[in-house]
């Protein structure tokens, strides 16, 4: 099936500094792609909607400047927590749905194909 | 306000058994269905999914029962094995959209 990509699998950093994490369909292109972050025992929480050649849409609540998406290519989503703090350490997933994927049926409408995660920690 | 929720956080089942995971929601806009399961350090995958017209669907042991008027769905596994050992979630979504709504996970053990 189509897969998705996610670099870097973890991070570290301190407070105050930037963290870029890229999103890539490795087989299909992708129009669109999601981010999700998931604090623990907590569901998996939409962040944003990339949409390749436009402006992200974000979710309610979720700061614009603080969470910078682009979309710059059919293959490449990236998000970047900027000037990150403690209260950012999460596990952000992003995903792209199965429509786009060149010569895959998709297991079905609405499921998406999901990225392996990135987990932040700031110190 | 949750709209999908799975009440149950964890769930033990010997191997063998059948492993019964819950799902509510309260958006009755909500028209389908999906459960996934994610392994720790893993995004998850797509698992079953269901349209709110028909009220079962199964995939070799995997079957989900969606019980509209209850606002109601669970996912059943039989013969649970030791590697269903995940987090399941239960996602709803309108329309077909492919932003769901996804529940707060229900970690289920298979033991041996």
């Amino acid at each position: 099936g189509a897969v998705v990509s996610q670099h870097p699998s973890w991070v570290i950093c301190k407070s105050g500094t930037s963290v870029k994490i890229e999103c890539r369909s490795l087989d299909f292109q992708a129009t669109t792609m999601f981010w999700y972050r998931q604090f623990p025992k907590q569901s998996l929480m939409l962040m944003a909607t990339s949409n390749e050649g436009s402006k992200a849409t974000y979710e309610q609540g979720v700061e614009k400047d603080k969470f910078l998406i682009n979309h710059a290519s059919l293959t490449l989503s990236t998000l970047t927590v900027t000037s990150a703090h403690p209260e950012d350490s999460s596990f952000y997933i992003c995903s792209a749905p199965p429509g786009q994927a060149f010569g895959l049926a998709g297991e079905a409408g609405g499921s998406q194909y999901f990225g392996p995660g990135t987990r932040l920690l700031v110190l | 306000d949750q709209q999908v929720k799975q009440n149950s956080p964890s769930l033990s089942v010997q191997e063998g058994r059948i492993s019964i995971l819950n799902c509510d929601y309260t958006n009755s806009m909500f028209d389908y269905f999906l459960w996934y399961k994610k392994y720790p350090a893993e995004g998850p995958t797509f698992l079953i999914s269901i349209s709110s017209i028909k009220d079962k669907n199964e995939d070799g042991r995997f079957t989900v029962f969606l019980n509209k008027s209850a606002k109601h769905l669970s996912l059943h596994i039989v013969p649970s094995q030791p590697g269903d050992s995940a987090v399941y979630f239960c996602a709803a979504s309108v329309g077909g959209s492919y932003i769901p709504t996804f529940g707060r996970g229900t970690s289920l053990i298979v033991h041996p």
